[in-house]
């Protein structure tokens, strides 16, 4: 299958500060990227998806202002937690879909990132 | 509204047996149904996936079977090993919109 990567896989910020974790996708050009916050033992809940080029659709009750997403190439998209407090740690993981896929439904995983907020 | 169902939460199954997962669906426009693997602290890999036209798909030991006019699908391992201890997601979408994860099923292979 298609290879999709997330950097950092795990952070520990100060409570107040800013972190961003970046998804590329390896070998295929992703038109949308998908954000998805899991907690422990639970299911993946989506964030918000991102088509290339275009401003990011946010689940309800998601903030934007606090969640910022760019996807600004068909290989990169970036999550930036916005002064993170220790709520928003969590495992956080995008997907990706798009060209050159077997199907265009076709979504494949980060490997995740684990955000301690202390 | 849940719109994917998945049971069940937890299994355990002795090497070599069978595992079965099941998944339901209400909306009719779904028309993409992939099963996703996720071993602790890791990404979903995706296993198999399946589109309404068929009724079953196989891929080595992974089975998906799908049954249109129950809106229902399932997922069978067949000579299940202490390796595929996971947990494993049902999803659902349509037209290549977001996916519908059900709410994951814990399996354990116990030598």
């Amino acid at each position: 299958g298609a290879v999709v990567s997330q950097h950092p896989s795990w952070v520990i910020c100060k409570s107040g500060t800013s972190v961003k974790i970046e998804c590329r996708s390896l070998d295929f050009q992703a038109t949308t990227m998908f954000w998805y916050r899991q907690f422990p033992k639970q299911s993946l809940m989506l964030m918000a998806t991102s088509n290339e080029g275009s401003k990011a659709t946010y689940e309800q009750g998601v903030e934007k202002d606090k969640f910022l997403i760019n996807h600004a190439s068909l290989t990169l998209s970036t999550l930036t937690v916005t002064s993170a407090h220790p709520e928003d740690s969590s495992f956080y993981i995008c997907s990706a879909a798009g060209l050159g896929l077997a199907d265009y439904n076709e979504q494949f995983f980060g490997p995740g990132t684990r955000l301690t907020v202390l | 509204q849940q719109q994917v169902k998945q049971s069940p939460q937890s299994l355990i199954v002795q090497k070599g047996g069978i595992s079965i997962i099941n998944c339901a669906y209400e909306n009719t426009a779904f028309d993409y149904f992939p099963w996703y693997q996720q071993f602790p602290g890791k990404g979903p890999a995706l296993l198999i996936a399946i589109r309404p036209d068929v009724s079953e798909k196989k891929e080595g030991r992974f089975t998906i079977s799908f049954n249109k006019s129950a809106k229902q699908f399932s997922l069978h391992i067949m000579d299940s090993q202490p390796g595929d201890s996971a947990t494993y997601f049902c999803a659902a979408s349509w037209a290549g919109n977001q996916f519908y994860f059900g709410t994951g099923t814990s399996l354990t292979v116990i030598p």
